[in-house]
């Protein structure tokens, strides 16, 4: 049972526009939120995060947004760039547990210049 | 180092051999995961360590692997009796328990079992 779903696994998008990348997930303990991002041969690195007290984060040219209700999150990148060009992996974790974290099977982002 | 360091990076094992993976952590992160990128596949969660308590195994997906950390510095995961469908890239990762999300992984070990 996948507790952590990204149902896209590729998304292409036009240079200056919004790449938008969508995550559901099933356990209602999931308190914490994150998205990694990952180029080939390299490690995941962490990108943003949300905590469930919120609906929203921004860092720069991202921002994740947090549907509790829905149980999903997306993560916006406005304006893309070619460099974003990754998989973009969303993960999750419950206070009540061990603090591991669940990720999804990840989106292939590709920024057309 | 600065970063989390694993060796080695590739490493190809005939199918029934036993092979260790190793992790260096970042220096103080008292956090220690592993997780498996199997192809096409997401990060399966692995073992989850924390400063001295009970290592969290219910990621490990069978008896032949085990995984310790010694002295709450670097980690080793050993596969036993390897099969093919062992391969895949293992990736190690650390992070202060406080500042929780920005685990920093390493560069992972692409195992290959033929």
């Amino acid at each position: 049972d996948q507790q952590v779903k990204q149902n896209s696994p590729s998304l292409s998008v036009q240079e200056g526009r919004i790449s938008i990348l969508n995550c559901d997930y099933t356990n209602s303990m999931f308190d914490y939120f994150l998205w990694y991002k990952k180029y080939p041969a390299e490690g995941p690195t962490f990108l943003i995060s949300i905590s469930s007290i919120k609906d929203k984060n921004e860092d720069g040219r991202f921002t994740v947004f947090l549907n509790k209700s829905a149980k999903h999150l997306s993560l916006h990148i406005v304006p893309s760039q070619p460099g974003d060009s990754a998989v973009y992996f969303c993960a999750a974790s419950a206070t009540s547990g061990t603090y591991k974290y669940i990720f999804g099977t990840g989106t292939r982002l590709k920024v057309l210049a | 180092g600065a970063g989390v360091s694993q060796s080695p990076s590739n490493k190809v094992t005939e199918k029934g051999k036993d092979v260790e993976l190793r992790c260096d952590p970042i220096s103080g992160h008292t956090a220690l995961y592993w997780y498996r990128q199997s192809l096409g596949q997401g990060l399966e969660f692995l073992i989850y360590f924390q400063g001295n308590s009970a290592p969290d195994k219910s990621g490990l997906p069978s008896d032949r692997f085990s995984a310790e950390r010694t002295g709450g510095s670097v980690s080793t995961l050993t596969i036993q009796r390897t099969q093919q469908e062992d391969s895949a890239v293992y990736l190690c990762a650390s992070s202060l328990v406080r500042d929780r999300g920005k685990a920093f992984f390493g560069q992972g070990t692409r195992l290959t079992v033929v």
